[in-house]
């Protein structure tokens, strides 16, 4: 089974208002990292927050990580039709890097 | 390369029948993962190599599943009689190692159909 475990599973929001997504995992992570899927293909990776940060930016992406609770948020600022997309958090254990089910994004213009 | 190449893009094969799928990950990185995605799903962990030996084949999900690498270039993921449940898109991504903070570059995927 998956360890990490996104919700919402799937997510619809008009464009400029702000998504959340958040993310829970299971094992002692060296980081957490979050990717975004286009149709079902390759997955881009957005932004990397380490075992000892707690917040971290980029651009209009913000990532908090909590883990005394082993879990995270990606939170994207105002929106675009072209954020519609599939968002996966993956959480680096020592060897392995390990995917959650996946938030599925859209944004309505 | 300048990213992580997968090949074929797309294969129809038939139910029974053996594929093989290739990854080509980016020069230099150590580290390789294949994974598994089947439609609307989310990425399912096959096996992890660094360089050419596998220390983790957890996520294999049968015996008809193999793969191999070599040195610390090409990867190939073997399924053998083929099976329906077994489409999906697989996965490849490479990335530079144990190192904590390596992120993991991923190529476009084989979409394999078992028909």
């Amino acid at each position: 089974s998956q360890q990490g475990e996104e919700d919402p599973q799937a997510l619809s929001i008009q464009e400029g208002e702000n998504a959340t997504m958040n993310c829970s995992y299971k094992t002692s992570i060296n980081n957490l990292q979050w990717y975004r899927q286009n149709s079902g293909r390759g997955l881009v990776h957005l932004i990397l927050i380490r075992s000892n940060e707690r917040e971290k930016h980029s651009g209009r992406l913000r990532v908090t990580l909590d883990t005394s609770k082993k879990s995270s948020s990606l939170l994207i600022t105002a929106s675009r039709a072209a954020d519609t997309a599939s968002y996966f958090c993956a959480s680096r254990g020592y060897q392995k890097v390990t995917f959650g089910t996946g938030t599925k994004l859209q944004v309505i213009p | 390369g300048a990213g992580v190449s997968q090949s074929p893009s797309n294969k129809v094969t038939e139910k029974g029948k053996d594929v093989e799928l290739r990854c080509d990950p980016i020069s230099g990185h150590t580290a390789l993962y294949w994974y598994r995605q089947r439609l609307g799903q989310g990425l399912e962990f096959l096996i992890y190599f660094q360089g050419n030996s596998a220390p983790d084949k957890s996520g294999l999900p049968s015996d008809r599943f193999s793969a191999e690498r070599t040195g610390e270039s090409v990867s190939t993921l073997t399924i053998q009689r083929t099976q329906q449940e077994d489409s999906a898109v697989y996965l490849c991504a490479s990335s530079t190692g144990q190192g904590p903070n390596t992120e993991a570059f991923f190529g476009q995927g084989t979409r394999l159909t078992v028909v």
